[in-house]
This record gives structure tokens, sequence and C-alpha cells, in this order.
């Protein structure tokens, strides 16, 4: 596809169960980050992938968020034991450096509710 | 400190007029890298314009302009000619030069009133 890809665009879960989100990047496409946006609020970084490098795991909120990334291509962010703060949209964006700019484009995110 | 502040929380504007929409920033990296992005009411995030700390000369992208002000660390977003497909929330960002991550700001509301 031409663009970043996020399933599902909607999740509702119970509490205390696990979701697993899944983002597919732009091919070629070396950086990948997702971040977590509360209602009416700004963008909060949660990790960042790079190449094979080690991620930046410095925005996960706690030891229930986890993600993973298999070299350049697809992601996945997941939460075990959902507690209800953790609805929110989580957006995923991927990018390349363009002329030294290193631009993100992000994907249409997932809707998380936990009741 | 926030490392991105919008103090706008809501702004309206007559379409066709002109509207700046307001960003400071904090860093002590003299290499970092300025952007705004647009979420409609879909929620895609849409990149718009880029400055670069090192740039000389103010980003332009169409309808949008950036007026850099590097002493005074602002770097607000003009939007001229306003139509009424540009109400959404606008998010100022930040990439320090050293750092991976990209700080967002609590974005400004826009609404273009016909």
């Amino acid at each position: 596809g031409a663009g970043v890809s996020q399933s599902p665009s909607n999740k509702v879960t119970e509490k205390g169960k696990d979701v697993e989100l899944r983002c597919d990047p732009i091919s070629g496409h070396t950086a990948l980050y997702w971040y977590r946006q509360r209602l009416g609020q700004g963008l909060e970084f949660l990790i960042y992938f790079q190449g094979n490098s080690a991620p930046d795991k410095s925005g996960l909120p706690s030891d229930r968020f986890s993600a993973e990334r298999t070299g350049e291509s697809v992601s996945t962010l997941t939460i075990q034991r959902t507690q209800q703060e953790d609805s929110a949209v989580y957006l995923c964006a991927s990018s390349l450096r363009l002329a030294g700019v290193q631009t993100q484009y992000f994907g249409p995110g997932t809707r998380l509710l936990v009741l | 400190a926030q490392k991105i502040t919008q103090t706008q929380p809501g702004m309206f504007v007559q379409e066709k007029e002109a509207v700046t929409l307001d960003c400071t920033y904090d860093t002590s990296d003299p290499s970092y890298g300025l952007f705004w992005y647009k979420q409609p009411s879909s929620g895609e995030m849409i990149f718009l314009i880029y400055q670069g700390s090192y740039d000389q000369q103010n980003a332009t992208e169409g309808r949008y302009s950036l007026n850099f002000q590097k002493a005074r660390k602002s770097a607000n977003l003009v939007i001229s000619a306003s139509q009424l497909g540009d109400s959404a929330m606008y998010f100022c960002a930040m990439r320090e030069g050293s750092g991976n991550q990209f700080y967002f700001g609590t974005g400004t509301s826009l609404t273009v009133i016909p």
C-alpha cells in the first residue's frame, strides 16, 4: 500500500484483557514510531525503532506495554492486562529522511476502548 | 519544562483570512527540526511543513508558512487565505538532532467560519 496502515481500526476490550495492535509501515522506511493520543490531548511518544538497532523504549508508560518489530517490517504493540486509562488512539508513524529531514508519515490509528 | 508549548486551545478565523497558530519550543540542542501537522476530525495526522534550526529562511509550502524566530524560540504557523477544509487540530512538534523522539504540543483547534 501507499501509506502506513494499522489494524484493527477500532478495538473494544474488557479490563484485564491483553490487546495487540499492528502497524504496517511504508515500504523502505527504516524508522517506526508508536504514539498514544488520549481524547483531546497531544501525542505521547511510546517507542521508536530504527532498523536493526535496539529500540528506544523510554516512552512506554509501564511494563504492561511492549512492542516488537522484525527488521524494517511490521510492528506490533501489545498491552497486557488492559486498564481503563489505556483507552486512547494509538498512532503509528514511519519515517524516511528526505533531504536531511526525518518526516513522519502517520497511519490512521487504532481507537482502543477499555471497558 | 515542556518541550513544545501551544498556548491557543482554540482559534477561529473567517474564510479567506490569514491566521497564525503559535508554537514555542525549549531545547538546548543547537540542531533541531520543527514540524507542523494537521489532524482533521477523521484522525489522520498530515505533515504540513518543516523548519530546520540552521535554515536561514522561513519555510513555505503553498498556503502554509512558518514564522521562525530562533532567538525567541518560536515557530508559528501562518495559514493564508483560510479555507473551510482547514478546520482541524494543528500540532507543532520538534525533534532534537541528538535524539529519536518527536515532542508534540497539545494542539490548537482551528475553526474556519464561512
